[in-house]
């Protein structure tokens, strides 16, 4: 059975700093490994999507890695900023049916 | 991009009434929706997967005479909590993809609170 771990699950960093959130998952049978944003009782935001044959994504200041074989992701996120504290959200999808098991997420905090 | 609407975005109800919460795909026909539960600081955890047309494929662990699940059309799926209580209180979202959708990203509603007094 598929599970997804992120560490740490809380972050607090001050703006500016560059930080990596981590993503780990037991079974490396995987379609893709979707990063999210979720912002406080609201709805996910996709930030960058890495299907399998990928290393890495990238958009702005994201960085998405994958190294499938070792189970892992990294979410990087540089010079950070006050609108960057939400929480992210991996999650990745074994079957390539869209069903995605979640990992519990990383709270960041981004402090002016 | 692939909108998914969801409605409403908060709920309060007593303890036994029932709460309906629809997820619309407002730019292409969604022929499956997931609806996924989410509960304080813990993961989203799939409940169920709807095809339109047929009936939904629930997750080990979800009572499907609890949580109602219609996909009656390609642009709209409605999830209903019968008889809630108060541990059904989560923040409840669902997600949409289409007929041609494969290995590509996933769009989601906005999510919906619902608490039960």
């Amino acid at each position: 059975k598929q599970e997804v771990t992120q560490i740490p699950a809380a972050l607090s960093v001050p703006e500016g700093e560059n930080l990596v959130l981590n993503c780990s998952f037991t079974d490396s049978a995987i379609y893709n490994l979707q990063w999210f944003r979720q912002d406080p009782g609201k709805g996910l935001t996709s930030l960058l999507l890495i299907q399998s044959s990928q290393r890495e994504q990238t958009s702005g200041r994201l960085n998405a890695s994958l190294d499938k074989s070792s189970g892992r992701s990294t979410l990087y996120i540089a010079a950070s900023q006050p609108g960057d504290s939400a929480t992210y959200l991996c999650a990745v999808d074994g079957s390539n049916t869209g069903k995605l098991i979640f990992g519990q997420g990383t709270t960041l905090q981004v402090k002016p | 991009g692939a909108v998914v609407s969801q409605h409403p975005s908060r709920v309060i109800c007593k303890s036994g009434t029932s709460v309906k919460i629809e997820c619309r795909s407002l730019d292409f026909q969604a022929t499956t929706m997931f609806w996924y539960r989410q509960f304080p600081k813990q993961s989203l955890m799939l409940m169920a997967t709807s095809n339109e047309g047929s009936k939904a494929t629930y997750e080990q662990g979800v009572e499907k005479d609890k949580f109602l699940i219609n996909h009656a059309s390609l642009t709209l799926s409605t999830l209903t909590v019968t008889s809630a209580h108060p541990e059904d209180s989560s923040f409840y979202i669902c997600s949409a993809i289409g007929r041609e959708w494969s290995n590509e990203k996933l769009f989601f509603g906005s999510g919906t609170q619902l608490s039960v007094l």
